[in-house]
């Protein structure tokens, strides 16, 4: 039981160039979340998929696509990366009604 | 919009108690979390408060006053493995999306 898994776990991209970041959770959980994390700040959200086929935006969703390809996986791609989007990205998971989330083990992505 | 506002640096020794206040602004409140993140580490779920109160969880306590848009986590019996970043979290508006705070840095000293 691995829990909630995201690949790569480092990644550096130059201005402009695009990458999918991976996310897929193995407990069955329908809401599934992308959190991105900056020195000093809280986690701040960028998307989430409440259930299989949904999609929302959350606080911070420009520069990022998602897509819910099944219950397991919940994808974030970044079409053409900045350097503001230089950051640890978290994917988490939760079943509905209850508070507690479950989240991966994060990826560094430096764009420079 | 929602806004928290908790300390960035907490600092106590080994076997003392510890508070980490959270205060908030938010509407359509449901509830206050509290997460545990060590450095380099991923967050982990410590507690939920929904109801005004204390909820206790082994050495980790945490508080809600409703009234008073306010919050607490305490600490109790400090372990050097306590040292970590805390965040409170709250669940609200028409979307019930999880915002954090940006952290309180426990450092536990021996």
């Amino acid at each position: 039981n691995a829990g909630v898994t995201q690949t790569p776990k480092f990644q550096v991209l130059k201005t402009g160039q695009s990458m999918t970041l991976q996310c897929a959770q193995d407990m069955n959980h329908n809401s599934m979340y992308w959190y991105r994390q900056d020195p000093g700040m809280g986690l701040r959200l960028i998307y989430y998929s409440a259930s299989e086929g949904t999609t929302d935006k959350g606080e911070v969703p420009n520069g990022y696509n998602v897509s819910r390809l099944n219950k397991r996986e919940f994808s974030l791609r970044l079409e053409s990366a900045a350097p503001s989007q230089t950051s640890v990205y978290f994917c988490a998971s939760s079943e509905p009604g209850t508070e507690k989330l479950f989240f991966g083990s994060g990826t560094q992505l430096s764009v420079l | 919009g929602q806004s928290l506002e908790q300390p960035s640096e907490v600092t106590a020794v080994e076997g003392a108690i510890v508070q980490i206040n959270c205060t908030y602004q938010t509407s359509g409140f449901y509830g206050l979390s509290w997460y545990q993140q060590h450095d380099g580490g991923a967050p982990t779920f410590l507690s939920y408060n929904a109801l005004d109160g204390l909820e206790e969880t082994g050495r980790f306590s945490s508080f809600l006053s409703r009234s008073d848009s306010y919050g607490y986590l305490l600490l109790q019996e400090l372990q050097m493995k306590d040292s970590a970043s805390y965040f409170c979290a709250v669940r609200s508006g028409s979307a019930r999306q999880l915002t954090f705070g940006s952290g309180t840095q426990l450092t536990v000293l021996p």
